[in-house]
């Protein structure tokens, strides 16, 4: 399954609200779909799982909606530190696949 | 939960290498284990995963590394190995073992770069 991240930048200013999107070219079974966030120089984050679900420890600021093929990272009131890489990843079909990423960047 | 990579460095083209991923703070026996690599300035690409041993302790791989890597685990030492044959330069990458949860990624390790060139 190919994953297609929109946009690939992101131009937003602190306390604004961020919609990155997550395409898949087939149907993502049982919402298994996941966002990372990687900061420059560090690993990658799991923010969100099963679509919807919230890590442990990541803020109430970041959702997860969608199904089937779309799929949508909501950042609301955005920090400094969310300034970063994002990346959606589905675990419904073998191989598991990221998308390309979608780069916040202060505005 | 702490998982530190190490044995990256540089290799020439056809050669080989093995990494080591050391695992602590959880029960490194029940859970699937994966490798994941970022070329420079580019993104995430899926390596392979082993299972646990109650789950088969199978492998699975991605196409690119089919037939030249090999994933294995040592459990008495709470211990993940990427076994890398075969070099090329595409294979570039700082390689990252991650902590597989129900196919998602909850725990990561700091990465390991490998530069395959002559």
């Amino acid at each position: 399954i190919v994953l297609t991240q929109s946009p690939g930048t992101l131009s937003l200013s602190p306390g604004e609200s961020a919609t990155l999107s997550c395409r898949a070219s087939q149907s993502v079974s049982n919402t298994y779909l996941a966002w990372y966030q990687q900061k420059r120089g560090q690993a990658p984050r799991l923010l969100i799982y099963d679509a919807f679900n919230r890590a442990t420890g990541i803020p109430d600021r970041f959702s997860g909606s969608g199904s089937g093929t779309d799929f949508t990272l909501t950042i609301s009131r955005l920090e400094p530190e969310d300034f970063a890489v994002y990346y959606c990843q589905q675990y419904g079909r073998s191989p598991i696949t990221f998308g390309q990423g979608t780069r916040l960047e202060i505005k | 939960v702490q998982l530190v990579e190490s044995g990256g460095g540089l290799v020439k083209p056809g050669g080989s290498l093995r990494l080591s991923c050391v695992a602590s703070g959880f029960p490194f026996s029940v859970y699937y284990m994966s490798w994941i690599r970022q070329a420079p300035g580019k993104g995430l690409e899926w390596v392979g995963r082993i299972k646990s041993k109650t789950d088969g302790g199978t492998t699975d791989y991605a196409a690119p590394v089919k037939g030249r890597f090999t994933i294995s685990r040592d459990d008495s030492k709470n211990t993940l190995y990427l076994q890398m044959n075969s070099l090329r330069a595409e294979d570039t990458a700082v390689y990252y073992c991650a902590r597989e949860y129900y196919g998602h990624f909850d725990h990561w390790g700091q990465g390991t770069l490998v530069t395959v060139s002559s």
